[in-house]
Formats: C-alpha cells, sequence, structure tokens
C-alpha cells in the first residue's frame, strides 16, 4: 500500500514571504502523479498543482511551484508571495497506477498554513 | 461548465439508520470518486465508479455501497449506521479513470453526516 507523510501539521508565515510545505511519499509503483490540493475553511478542496513523476521538470503554477525530487520520494509545495487568501489546510496527494487500474488518491494528513498579515 | 454538485449538504441521523448520499460530476466526467474525511483519519478513498462499474474500492466494511447511473451520476449509500461515521464526505469526479492521463479529479462541496 502506497502511503503519503506529511510532517508539518500547521506551518505559518508572513504575507508576501515564501513558504515551503513538505510531502514524502511511499510507492513501488513507477508510473504515477502527485498533487497538491487545497482545502479553505468552506471545505471545497482545489487542485494547487499536479506533478507526473516521469517528467523532470517541476511544474509550476503561478505563485506555486513544486520540488520534486523521485529518488527520494519528495514533494515539497513552495508559496512564493504569500497572500491572506492562501490560508488553507493543504493536502498532499498521489495516484498511483499499476496498469490495471488505480487506487484512487492517497491522501497525506495535511498541513494547515498560516497567513499573518 | 458547471461544477460538481453533492446533495443534501448537510444530514443528521441516528445509528442503526441508512443513508444515501449523491453526486452529480461535470458535464462529460464519466469517473465519479468517493472520499470520507474525519479529523482523526484523514481522507480516505471509498471507491471509484467508472461506466457504471466499480473499478477500485478503499479499506471499508461492506455497509459502505454505492453505484453509477448511466448519466455517470453518483450514490453512495451506508446501512446501519454508526457514531463512526460521522465525516464530511466528498465526491471528485474526472474525465478518466484515477491515474489516467486525464485523471484530475474535481471535488463536489461535499456531505456533511453527523449520526447520533
Amino acid at each position: 500500500a502506497q502511503t503519503v507523510t506529511q510532517s508539518q501539521p500547521e506551518m505559518s508565515v508572513q504575507e508576501a514571504e515564501t513558504v515551503t510545505l513538505s510531502c514524502t511519499y511511499d510507492t513501488s509503483e513507477s508510473d504515477y502523479y502527485l498533487f497538491w490540493y487545497k482545502q479553505p475553511p468552506s471545505r471545497q478542496m482545489i487542485l494547487v498543482i499536479r506533478q507526473e513523476a516521469y517528467k523532470q521538470q517541476n511544474a509550476t503554477e503561478n505563485r506555486f511551484s513544486v520540488n520534486f525530487q523521485k529518488a527520494a520520494k519528495s514533494f515539497s509545495l513552495k508559496i512564493s508571495d504569500s497572500q491572506l487568501g492562501d490560508a488553507a489546510m493543504y493536502f498532499c496527494a498521489c495516484s498511483m497506477y499499476s496498469g490495471g487500474g488505480a487506487d484512487g488518491l492517497t491522501f497525506g494528513k495535511g498541513t494547515h498554513l498560516i497567513i499573518q498579515p | 461548465k458547471a461544477g460538481v454538485t453533492q446533495t443534501p449538504r448537510y444530514l443528521i441521523k441516528t445509528r442503526g439508520q441508512q443513508v444515501t448520499l449523491s453526486c452529480s460530476p461535470i458535464s462529460g466526467h464519466r469517473s465519479v470518486s468517493w472520499y470520507q474525511q474525519t479529523p482523526g483519519q484523514g481522507l480516505q478513498f471509498l471507491f471509484e465508479y467508472f461506466s457504471e462499474t466499480q473499478r477500485n474500492k478503499g479499506n471499508f466494511p461492506g455497509r459502505f455501497s454505492g453505484r453509477q447511473f448511466s448519466n455517470s451520476r453518483s450514490e453512495m449509500n451506508v446501512s446501519t449506521l454508526e457514531l463512526g461515521d460521522s465525516a464530511l464526505y466528498l465526491c471528485a469526479s474526472s474525465l478518466a479513470r484515477t491515474g489516467g492521463l486525464d485523471n484530475e479529479q474535481f471535488f463536489g462541496p461535499g456531505t456533511r453526516l453527523t449520526v447520533l
């Protein structure tokens, strides 16, 4: 079974600064996808960024970027120029495909991101 | 394009009852997955339906079941409710099977189930 670990239950950052959220995963599969989801107080899960494991180039989406280290099975999220609207729970997730199908998304426990004004 | 919708948004039931939750995926999406979110266990995968067939199932007892209709709408049923079933139930849809190239999942707002 695959696992996703987020070692930081809570992080705090000053508005306009940069913060990095950590995520490690464990899988024996070679084909998989990694995601960061944001869940604000409204509870609506929103996809922030995704990374295909076969792509070496790190994904970026505006102020959000990832540092994907495949050998280390690490997938951290960097948020630049933090804004008050970034405050939310952030979940790292993995979708692993083993040819016969996938097992759905496996989520980490989440990191609560606080933005200090 | 309308997003994923879930009904009802809130539900209160008592132990022993059964409940049915509904999910309407984004138009054109054929895969629907269900997740349970609790403070203790976090987000856990329940099952995935694609083309009216259950394709994958998470580690949940048989009291949790579901189905998908020809229009891709999905329902999830929990029988003989227990206190521990209190949770936010999230539905997500995607164009193709989870794990495929078009596997980005779009989540609905969830159904908050409280079991008394």
